[in-house]
């Protein structure tokens, strides 16, 4: 079995601020991790993925995410927010037999302040 | 390439109805994937078509049930509706069932009353 726990539901950052997201993973096997978005009424849209390999994961809009198998985390980074960065923010794992069946956080909705 | 569509964005049924929704893949996906996201909740899985045929499913009971058509499209199906099967049911496909990228529609939200 595996699961997947977002620390903070909500996290509020003010433009320019460091954007940190937090993730940790309960895994039986080695596993694969991601970082979704999702805009207001839209779809789920990826912005990274840890498979095997670097455990430093660089994504789409300057968002990064490093893999740490001691602490079980796969914490999501960005170094500056922007506005348009509000939007909620979910982590997902699976495993090598799982593929695309993928196991999701209950979300972090990350707002942004002028 | 289109991408993945899902219809109808938005409905509503009556407690103890059955609904139909659907997904066209991303054109050349032959694996689709359906997942059920409540108000406030990260989606959970209810199951994976490959090939026309079911290759995994989540935690839903068997009123939950789907297709997958030679075109790779695909319903889900949904029998004796209950007032917690309201959700936004979000489609995925990929280029087989594990190993690439899997890209989500836009979702059919479903209220149901």
């Amino acid at each position: 079995a595996q699961s997947v726990t977002q620390l903070g539901s909500h996290v509020s950052v003010s433009e320019g601020a460091l954007v940190l997201l937090r993730c940790n993973y309960s895994s039986s096997v080695p596993p694969y991790l991601f970082w979704y978005v999702q805009y207001p009424n839209q779809g789920l849209q990826l912005l990274l993925k840890y498979t095997t390999g670097a455990t430093l994961v660089k994504g789409i809009n300057g968002f990064e995410a490093e893999f740490k198998k001691s602490e079980t985390s796969f914490h999501l980074t960005k170094p500056s927010a922007h506005m348009s960065d509000a939007a909620e923010y979910f982590c997902a794992v699976t495993h090598n037999n799982a593929g695309n069946m993928l196991t999701f956080g209950g979300g972090t909705r990350l707002m942004v302040k002028p | 390439e289109t991408g993945v569509t899902q219809s109808p964005t938005h409905l509503i049924k009556t407690r103890g109805q059955q609904v139909t929704l659907r997904c066209s893949s991303q054109s050349g996906h032959n694996t689709v994937s359906w997942y059920q996201q409540a108000l406030g909740q990260g989606p959970q899985f209810i199951f994976q078509y490959y090939r026309e045929e079911e290759n995994g499913r989540g935690n839903f009971p068997p009123r939950f049930s789907g297709l997958q058509f030679p075109n790779y499209s695909s319903e889900l199906n949904v029998n004796a509706l209950e007032l917690d099967d309201s959700a936004l049911y979000l489609c995925a496909s990929s280029l087989g069932p594990s190993g690439s990228e899997a890209f989500f529609g836009q979702g059919t939200r479903l209220t149901v009353v």
